[in-house]
């Protein structure tokens, strides 16, 4: 039971474009919403989060938007840079806890 | 400030063997978390440790257990393991009151059960 989904495996974008990754989840009991990011042989590090009394949340390049009735956010990152190239990770909770639910990942290839 | 580090950070077994996973949480972080990162997959939260007790667990067995000590550095026990416990074990700290859902992670411990 996949509560958190990605269904974008992968994703290429030219540099100074922008990149939108996208993520669907299940459990309306959800209150906040994460993406991280993971590069290579390092763990992953937390990017932007959003509340589910929200629907958007910006931080310089990145922003967040979350649509509680479709049940699904994206991550906007503008412009997409060369060392934006990584997994990225979308993640839920229940009650605002620490234990997350994630999706399968993402991986975004930046093109020069 | 030191990060979350984790030993060792490759490590093979067989079947049926035991094997245990080190944490050493961030500065000043109360709460550890232990996460497992099957190939293609998204982490899978373990359990959680706040304050040396459980405080949260997955849908894991039994055979999976953890240690917090006052230090508030961690070990992941896993006991008869099986082929599919091969798979990247994340550990991650936290601190109460802090921005809600952000956990720093270590690089890992990449476990192989052959």
């Amino acid at each position: 039971d996949q509560q958190v989904k990605q269904n974008s495996p992968s994703l290429s974008v030219q540099e100074g474009r922008i990149s939108i990754l996208n993520c669907d989840y299940t459990n309306s009991m959800f209150d906040y919403f994460l993406w991280y990011k993971k590069y290579p042989a390092e763990g992953p590090t937390f990017l932007i989060s959003i509340s589910s009394i929200k629907d958007k949340n910006e931080d310089g390049r990145f922003t967040v938007f979350l649509n509680k009735s479709a049940k699904h956010l994206s991550l906007h990152i503008v412009p997409s840079q060369p060392g934006d190239s990584a997994v990225y990770f979308c993640a839920a909770s229940k009650d605002s806890n620490y234990q997350l639910i994630w999706g399968a990942g993402t991986k975004l290839i930046i093109k020069p | 400030e030191t990060g979350v580090t984790q030993s060792p950070t490759h490590l093979i077994k067989t079947r049926g063997q035991q094997v245990t996973l080190r944490c050493s949480s961030q500065s000043g972080h109360n709460t550890v978390s232990w996460y497992q990162q099957a190939l293609g997959q998204g982490p899978q939260f373990i359990f959680q440790y706040y304050r040396e007790e459980e405080n949260g667990r997955g849908n894991f067995p039994p055979r999976f257990s953890g240690l917090q000590f006052p230090n508030y550095s961690s070990e992941l026990n896993v006991n008869a393991l099986e082929l599919d416990d091969s798979a990247l074990y994340l550990c991650a700290s936290s601190l109460v009151g802090g921005r809600t859902g952000e956990l720093f992670f270590g690089e890992g411990s990449r476990l192989t059960v052959l």
